[in-house]
């Protein structure tokens, strides 16, 4: 299985940051990958697949990018409602692997 | 509208079985792969196991494989997990979630999860 380790575990910034979250594969892949929104008590939601392809309904202050075994997601100024914990997920292998998250919080 | 509703959480005892389901509306059951997903308390998330919209091709985590069964019913718009040999660490919420339809590697098998049910909860305890 490809192994995803997601860095960093927690971050705190401000409103207005600029942030980036890594997700660093175990062995080279393809764009396969996908970024995920969760808040306290709710399910996952889809932020970005395929690296870098926005979900509906997602604003374009979130990006991501990568390759091989590398990937980002950046947030270009942080919202209020911005503040959660993000996943990375990979889909390039039958068995699916997720990153360990990364918190969001307000500093 | 998509809409996913687990069903079948609850409480068993170490080494008990339990099926979950996953209601599914709002879009073409049948044409998209099907995962199930659990986060253990406090924990993040886990990939459980996948299934084609045919249901001729499923994949599961080395975590639970030989335990755990994914299957659907596409006549039902239902998707199921059924769990045996349960163990406390098989302690979590479980999702559904459906295939977002963005592209993947392998026809057979899940993507992107676009659209996720709000989860039932799998306790194993005795």
């Amino acid at each position: 299985d490809i192994q995803m380790t997601q860095s960093p575990s927690t971050l705190s910034a401000s409103v207005g940051d600029r942030v980036t979250i890594t997700c660093r594969a175990s062995q080279s892949f393809s764009n396969w990958l996908a970024w995920y929104q969760q808040k306290p008590g709710n399910a996952p939601q889809l932020l970005i697949y395929k690296t870098s392809i926005l979900a509906r309904g997602v604003p374009s202050r979130f990006s991501g990018s990568g390759a091989g075994t590398e990937f980002t997601l950046t947030i270009s100024s942080l919202q209020p409602d911005d503040f959660a914990t993000y996943y990375c997920h990979q889909y390039n292998t039958y068995s699916h692997t997720f990153g360990q998250g990364t918190k969001l919080e307000i500093k | 509208e998509v809409l996913l509703l687990e069903s079948g959480g609850g409480l068993v005892q170490p080494g008990g079985s339990l099926r979950l389901s996953c209601a599914a509306s709002g879009f073409h059951f049948t044409t998209y792969a099907m995962s199930w997903v659990r986060q253990a308390p406090g924990k993040g998330l886990e990939w459980v196991s996948g299934i084609s919209g045919s249901g001729t091709s499923t994949s599961y985590a080395d975590s639970v494989k030989g335990r755990i069964t994914i299957s659907r019913d596409n006549s039902r718009d239902t998707l199921y997990l059924q769990m045996s040999s349960l163990r406390p660490e098989d302690t979590a919420i479980y999702f559904c979630a459906k295939d977002g339809g963005g592209g993947r590697p392998y026809a057979d098998n899940p993507g992107e999860l676009g659209s996720w049910g709000p989860g039932t909860q799998v306790t194993v305890s005795s």
